[in-house]
């Protein structure tokens, strides 16, 4: 099974600051990588997929990118609406697997 | 307006069996690929079982043989019926909403429902 390792597992940032979260696979995954945002006490919100393709609706300071085993997500400008746990996600045609998830708290 | 709403969970005992609902709204369950991932308290996400619109099923090892999905279309509604259930199936059961042109990931996510196991 392909797993999917996420560092650091919990970042301090400031509003404002540039935050870089990785998530590495086991094996090659090609772009086919998801990532979600989960505020406290809320369900899972779909940011980006396919690597780097951001979800309708979601702000410009989200980017993605990699392919293969290495994947990043950069948050440009920190709000304090995002401070929340992030997760990356492989999928294909018949299993989905998460990180376990990286906490950006404030600083 | 698409809306998820979940409902189903309860507190059961180690053995015991328990059938989750996923009220859709916005969009027909049958022609698209819908999922349960699950959260156990304090602990990050685990995909569990996954519905294609044609009616192909899957799940994650630790819960083959003893859950199953599966949908009504009059109702618009998907079903986790779960049974032996373990101290470790304990968590909030999301239900989401696939997309994808090639392979699904889940783009609108219900708020939950909350299983416990215990005796």
């Amino acid at each position: 099974d392909i797993q999917m390792t996420q560092s650091p597992s919990t970042l301090s940032a400031s509003v404002g600051d540039r935050v870089t979260i990785t998530c590495r696979a086991t094996q090659t995954i090609g772009t086919w990588l998801a990532w979600y945002q989960q505020r406290p006490g809320n369900a899972p919100k779909l940011l980006i997929y396919r690597a780097s393709i951001l979800e309708s609706g979601v702000p410009a300071r989200f980017s993605g990118s990699g392919s293969g085993t290495e994947f990043t997500l950069t948050i440009n400008s920190l709000q304090a609406d995002d401070f929340a746990t992030y997760y990356c996600q492989r999928y294909n045609a018949y299993s989905w697997t998460f990180g376990q998830g990286t906490k950006v708290e404030i600083k | 307006e698409l809306q998820l709403v979940e409902s189903g969970g309860d507190l059961v005992q180690p053995g015991g069996s328990l059938r989750l609902s996923c009220a859709a709204s916005g969009f027909s369950v049958n022609s698209i690929y819908m999922t349960w991932v699950r959260q156990a308290p304090g602990k990050g996400l685990e995909w569990v079982s996954l519905i294609y619109g044609g009616g192909a099923t899957y799940y994650t090892g630790s819960v083959k043989g003893r859950f199953t999905i599966s949908r009504d279309g009059a109702k618009n509604i998907v079903y986790l019926q779960m049974t032996g259930l373990r101290l470790e199936d304990t968590a909030i059961y999301y239900c989401a909403r696939g997309r994808g042109n090639y392979y699904p990931y889940f783009d609108s996510w219900g708020q939950g429902t909350l299983v416990t196991v215990s005796s």
